[in-house]
């Protein structure tokens, strides 16, 4: 399989359930990230992993709980969440974050509704 | 603080038609600006980017210049096809401090036979 996959494609969950969301890329990048899109809102970059290290958390309820074993695998943890929680959640990555110049290359995201 | 700007829509034309879809920024340091576009149900894939003032990216017949006397990069294609309908967000990467990529709402196209 080649790019960025995503896992689940669809997620439906209760307020008090406990879930993952899987990422993996196959491009041999260093840094990955995690998005959330929503209607009518510009995309929110929520965290950034560069060689394994978290070098941006942007301000996320701890609710959304991120992980990294390797360069190729992102995890977003999920529990208690509320239902403005529900998104489209992207997983991104690139050769280097920091890079400016870098394009990001995208998973097709996983579509999240809180019930 | 960094920010980009980029025109509501949705966008409704006929195929063939001209398209312009604005975008604007403002950045401290010089961003790299990007335009990206989302077809239904995938992710976002990289249409054109540009990484310093006046060059120009272009892609598929879509093209943008970095205007950095007018803070834009406005996206054009000449002819619409209706497989061109999609959601087109303009963003820009800066590292300044701290590293910022940060992406416009999104523009709706909306191609009709």
């Amino acid at each position: 399989e080649t790019g960025v996959t995503q896992t689940p494609r669809h997620l439906v969950m209760g307020m008090t359930n406990k879930k993952s969301l899987k990422c993996e890329q196959h491009l041999g990048h260093n840094a990955m990230y995690w998005y959330k899109q929503s209607a009518k809102k510009p995309l929110e970059l929520m965290f950034v992993y560069n060689f394994k290290e978290q070098t941006e958390n942007n301000s996320v309820p701890s609710r959304f709980s991120p992980e990294c074993p390797n360069s190729s695998h992102l995890f977003l943890h999920l529990h208690t969440l509320q239902p403005e929680d529900s998104a489209l959640y992207l997983c991104a990555s690139s050769l280097e974050a920091g890079e400016e110049r870098d394009t990001q290359y995208f998973g097709p995201g996983t579509r999240l509704t809180v019930l | 603080g960094d920010s980009v700007t980029q025109m509501e829509g949705p966008v409704t034309l006929s195929e063939e038609a001209f398209l312009t879809i604005n975008c604007t920024y403002t950045a401290t340091g010089y961003p790299s600006l990007f335009w990206y576009v989302q077809y239904p149900g995938e992710g976002l894939q990289l249409l054109l980017k540009a990484t310093k003032a006046d060059d120009k990216g272009s892609n598929k017949g879509f093209e943008a210049t970095y205007r950095k006397e007018t803070t834009s990069f406005h996206l054009e294609k000449g002819s619409v096809q209706v497989s061109d309908s999609a959601v087109y967000f303009c963003a820009l990467s800066v590292a300044s401090g701290t590293y910022k990529y940060i992406f416009g709402t999104g523009t709706r196209l909306k191609v009709l036979a």
